[in-house]
């Protein structure tokens, strides 16, 4: 079945560093990878829509400069939290659709990321 | 605004009982609703999928119903196990593009 690898799985770091999560798919194609946040009992929060080769697409409310989103291959998504502070502290995760399903399929998710600012 | 509601308190049961969880929507409009299965510090698994023109949907031990009219679902487990345990979502698709809204999700906790 369809894997997608996110790392890493957890991060623990001071307030001002810049952390960078990665997304990939291994074994398809993901012309679309979609970023989520969750806080404890919440529901996944979708922060932004990554497009392979254009500008992702953020959600109203999400600082497009705070949560940086590169989507350079077909396999790979990349999400930088800037200058992190103890608010960004939260569970990341990441999902993909298969470029050669069709729409109306399910999406394929990451374990997640961890993310605790000090 | 569009708002998926989930039972809002977990759920026990015991071995063996089925299960029964509740997703109702507003302000959709969707072709198909989904249900995921979430462990405790992991990503979301996907369970089932469910198109506008089917009215119900089974996999295994599991059994979902979508009915439009009510704009509500409800997931099934039968003869539900201790494995069974975790949180349920449901999802729709946000109304452009194919990203998804998800409900917070009913905790459900099997009991031996």
């Amino acid at each position: 079945g369809a894997v997608v690898s996110q790392h890493p799985s957890r991060v623990i770091c001071k307030s001002g560093t810049s952390v960078k999560i990665e997304c990939r798919s291994l074994d398809f194609q993901a012309t679309t990878m979609f970023w989520y946040r969750q806080f404890p009992k919440q529901s996944l929060m979708l922060m932004a829509t990554s497009n392979e080769g254009s500008k992702a697409t953020y959600e109203q409310g999400v600082e497009k400069d705070k949560f940086l989103i590169n989507h350079a291959s077909l396999t790979l998504s990349t999400l930088t939290v800037t200058s992190a502070h103890p608010e960004d502290s939260s569970f990341y995760i990441c999902s993909a659709r298969d470029a050669a399903e069709a729409s109306n399929q399910p999406q394929h998710f990451g374990d997640g990321t961890r993310l605790s600012i000090l | 605004s569009q708002k998926i509601e989930q039972n809002s308190e977990a759920l026990n049961i015991q071995e063996g009982k089925t299960a029964t969880l509740t997703c109702n929507y507003t302000n959709y409009s969707p072709a198909y609703l989904q249900w995921y299965r979430q462990d405790p510090g992991r990503g979301p698994v996907f369970l089932l999928l469910i198109r506008e023109n089917e009215k119900e949907k089974r996999k295994e031990r599991l059994k979902v119903t979508f009915d439009t009219t009510l704009k509500q679902s409800l997931f099934h487990i039968t003869a539900s196990q201790p494995a069974d345990s975790a949180t349920y979502l449901c999802a729709l698709a946000k109304n452009s593009g194919y990203a998804l809204n998800f409900g917070k999700g009913t905790s459900l906790l099997v009991t031996p």
